[in-house]
């Protein structure tokens, strides 16, 4: 079946750091790839997405990039704050929409001041 | 309200006790959908609902777990003769209607099986 896995956490950076969180895949067709986010005390919300190979979503500094040769979709931000801790999940779903997502473990992000 | 609501925010129970948990939905969001948390792993996908109907309800792990959205709104997801195992945040989420919509996640009812 389908799958997603993440890099392991806690991910732990100084403020103004490059991050990068990776996240690969497995999937029987051509899936629709998604980062949420879930900031302390709040639902997930949607960061991202990106719907078919070479796509690249961006939102919020945030970019990740639909890569089928690698199964890949890794976020990267050039400079992070510490409004940016938060634990974030790559997923995946087989149709274009949110419709059955498969998710990752999530990786708890640390930005220190 | 102007997100979706889910209550309660928590829940203790005892093992074999029956419990429901509620999700009031985006207000016109003809999809909703049941993920289930437990500790330290991502959501996992339990049921989906479009309009009145579950659409796939491939995820409940078994028949002890039972939802509906009986005028396709409020949705209730049932869980009979609970076990400690059940213990997890249930996340509900809604979207609209058409294939490339967004799904709004509440904040999750905390269920503990004591």
């Amino acid at each position: 079946g389908d799958s997603v896995t993440q890099m392991e956490g806690p991910v732990t950076l100084s403020e103004e750091a490059f991050l990068t969180i990776n996240c690969t895949y497995t999937a029987t067709g051509y899936p629709s790839l998604f980062w949420y986010v879930q900031y302390p005390g709040e639902g997930l919300q949607l960061l991202l997405k990106a719907t078919k190979a070479d796509d690249k979503g961006s939102n919020k500094g945030f970019e990740a990039t639909y890569r089928k040769e690698t199964t890949s979709f890794h976020l990267e931000k050039g400079s992070v704050q510490v409004s940016d801790s938060a634990v974030y999940f790559c997923a995946l779903s087989e149709k274009e929409g949110a419709q059955k997502l498969v998710f990752g473990q999530g990786t708890r992000l640390t930005i220190n001041p | 309200g102007a997100g979706v609501s889910q209550t309660p925010s928590n829940k203790v129970t005892e093992k074999g006790k029956y419990v429901e948990l509620r999700c009031d939905p985006i207000s016109g969001h003809t999809a909703l959908y049941w993920y289930r948390q437990s500790l330290g792993q991502g959501p996992e996908f339990l049921i989906y609902f479009q309009g009145t109907g579950a659409a796939d309800d491939s995820g409940l792990p078994n028949d002890r777990f039972f939802a509906v959205r009986p005028e396709g709104s409020v949705s209730t997801l049932k869980i009979q003769r609970t076990e400690r195992g059940d213990s997890a945040v249930y996340l509900c989420a809604s979207s609209a209607q058409g294939a490339k919509t967004e799904a709004f996640f509440g904040q999750g009812t905390r269920l503990t099986v004591v």
